[in-house]
C-alpha cells in the first residue's frame, strides 16, 4: 500500500498563480486533512473533510479551497497564490475522527509538499 | 497563543544521555499523540494516549499523559543519533462530542543527538 501520496512534492509559483495540491490515501480512510507547517508555528489545519462530497473550515482556511468528490483524494487550492502562503503543506488522512471512541484515530501522512510563492 | 505548548522548543544532547519534552495545555487534552518528524519528511505516529494517568512504551521511548489529562512527557532513554528529529505533540482539545478529530499540534521540539 502507498499510504498517503501528496503531489506535486515542491512548487513555485509566482504571486497571483493558481494551483492545487492532491492528496490520495489508498486505506479506504473517511477523515482527510490539509494542514500546514511554518517554523515555530507547528502544524495548522486548513480544511478537512469527515466523507465523500464534505468539507469544513479547519483553523487557517483563508485563501484555500478544497474539494472530496472521490472518498480516496483531497484536493487543495489556491486561487491567487500570496507569499504567506508559503510553507510546508501536509495532508493526512484517518479512519475515525474520534479517537475516544476507538484506538483508530491516528493520523497518518504524507511525505509533505513545500510551496514557494515569490 | 498556542494552545498546546512544547517545551523546550529546542535540545542538544550527548548520546546516551535521558532526555525529557513536555507538552502542556490549559485545557483537557481527549486524545494526546505523539508525532516524530525527520527533515523533509512525513510525521511517524509514535504513540496516543487517552486515559488520564496512561503511560506507553516503545523501545526506548516512554510517554506518560497526567492525571488531569493537560500534560504529557515524552522520555528517551539512552539517547542514539536515530532519535534526531522534530517531535511534535498532537491532541484534541475540544469538547467531547463536538469534535472531528481536527488534531490541534504543538510548535515542535527539535532534537539533536551527537555521537
Amino acid at each position: 500500500n502507498a499510504g498517503v501520496t501528496q503531489t506535486p512534492k515542491f512548487r513555485v509559483l509566482k504571486t497571483g498563480q493558481s494551483m492545487t495540491l492532491l492528496c490520495a490515501q489508498d486505506m479506504n480512510h473517511e477523515y482527510m486533512y490539509w494542514y500546514r507547517q511554518d517554523p515555530g508555528m507547528g502544524l495548522r489545519l486548513i480544511h478537512y473533510s469527515v466523507g465523500e462530497g464534505t468539507t469544513a473550515k479547519g483553523e487557517v482556511p483563508d485563501g484555500y479551497n478544497v474539494s472530496r468528490l472521490k472518498k480516496q483524494n483531497f484536493l487543495l487550492g489556491l486561487e491567487s497564490a500570496a507569499p504567506s502562503q508559503t510553507s510546508v503543506y501536509f495532508c493526512a488522512s484517518s479512519y475515525s475522527g474520534h479517537p475516544w471512541v476507538s484506538n483508530t484515530g491516528e493520523l497518518f501522512f504524507g511525505e509533505g509538499s513545500r510551496l514557494t510563492v515569490l | 497563543s498556542q494552545e498546546l505548548e512544547q517545551s523546550p522548543q529546542s535540545l542538544i544532547v550527548q548520546e546516551g544521555k535521558n532526555l525529557t519534552i513536555n507538552c502542556t495545555s490549559s485545557k483537557t487534552l481527549y486524545g494526546l499523540y505523539w508525532y516524530k518528524q525527520k527533515y523533509g519528511e512525513g510525521l511517524i505516529f509514535l504513540m496516543m494516549l487517552q486515559k488520564g494517568g496512561e503511560e506507553k512504551s516503545h523501545e526506548k521511548i516512554t510517554a506518560k499523559l497526567d492525571e488531569k489529562k493537560q500534560q504529557s512527557s515524552l522520555h528517551i532513554t539512552a539517547s542514539q543519533p536515530s532519535h534526531a528529529g522534530i517531535y511534535l505533540c498532537g491532541a484534541d482539545i475540544r469538547k467531547r462530542g463536538t469534535s472531528y478529530g481536527k488534531l490541534t499540534f504543538g510548535q515542535g521540539t527539535i532534537l539533536t543527538v551527537h555521537p
